[in-house]
């Protein structure tokens, strides 16, 4: 079957502080992975994808790699901004792209 | 400007009352999407419809049901025998072999 795995939080840095939330899944063929970012009150939004093993999706500072070896797509920034507080979802779409699935999401602080 | 509304922002039932929440995209977009999200959980699948006059039961479909009249809305109703309803609700969209797009969600509650 089809899920996702992310690590729980919340997870609280310092400002400019370098940011990974960990994100594995399991999947039948050859899934699509995403991250989406949800801010208080608001849907989500699409932060990055990437549709095959060894893209690397990037947006707003933020990557991610699709990794099939060890079946990851690890969330990284390399210095966080207090604006960057929100839940992170990791998902993964199925080939066909028909449904999504999304783990549990993770809530990040940043203070300053 | 294109985009998922979703309305009311805020909606509140009474015991035993159904209740209707709205989703209209002007993305012209295929398929439409129901999740329910729970506080500190993750998105669940309600119903999804790939066309028009179409739809399926996703993952928790049990006192929910919809109607996919036109291309553009998709209206979720919320019926009695859904026993816990309080959540906050999020309608999305998608083209083929593109990522969904989400509106900003109703929160529905109990009174």
């Amino acid at each position: 079957g089809n899920s996702v795995t992310q690590m729980e939080g919340p997870v609280t840095l310092s400002e400019e502080a370098f940011l990974t939330i960990n994100c594995t899944y399991t999947a039948t063929g050859y899934p699509s992975l995403f991250w989406y970012v949800q801010y208080p009150g608001e849907g989500l939004q699409l932060l990055l994808k990437a549709t095959k093993a060894d893209d690397k999706g990037s947006n707003k500072g933020f990557e991610a790699t699709y990794r099939k070896e060890t079946t990851s797509f690890h969330l990284e920034k390399g210095s966080v901004q207090v604006s960057d507080s929100a839940v992170y979802f990791c998902a993964l779409s199925p080939y066909n792209f028909n449904k999504f699935y999304f783990g549990s999401g993770t809530k990040l602080n940043v203070k300053p | 400007d294109g985009g998922i509304t979703q309305s009311p922002k805020y909606l509140f039932r009474k015991e035993g009352q159904n209740v209707t929440l709205s989703c209209e995209q002007n993305l012209n977009h295929d398929a439409m999407y129901w999740y329910r999200q729970d506080p500190g959980q993750g998105l669940r699948l309600i119903y999804y419809s790939q066309i028009v006059n179409d739809f399926q039961k996703g993952d928790i479909a049990e006192g929910y049901s919809v109607s996919r009249e036109k291309k553009e809305s998709f209206p979720l109703t919320v019926t009695s025998a859904q026993k816990n309803p309080t959540a906050f609700y999020l309608c999305a969209s998608k083209e083929w072999e593109q990522p969904q797009h989400f509106g900003d969600g109703t929160r529905l509650s109990i009174l």
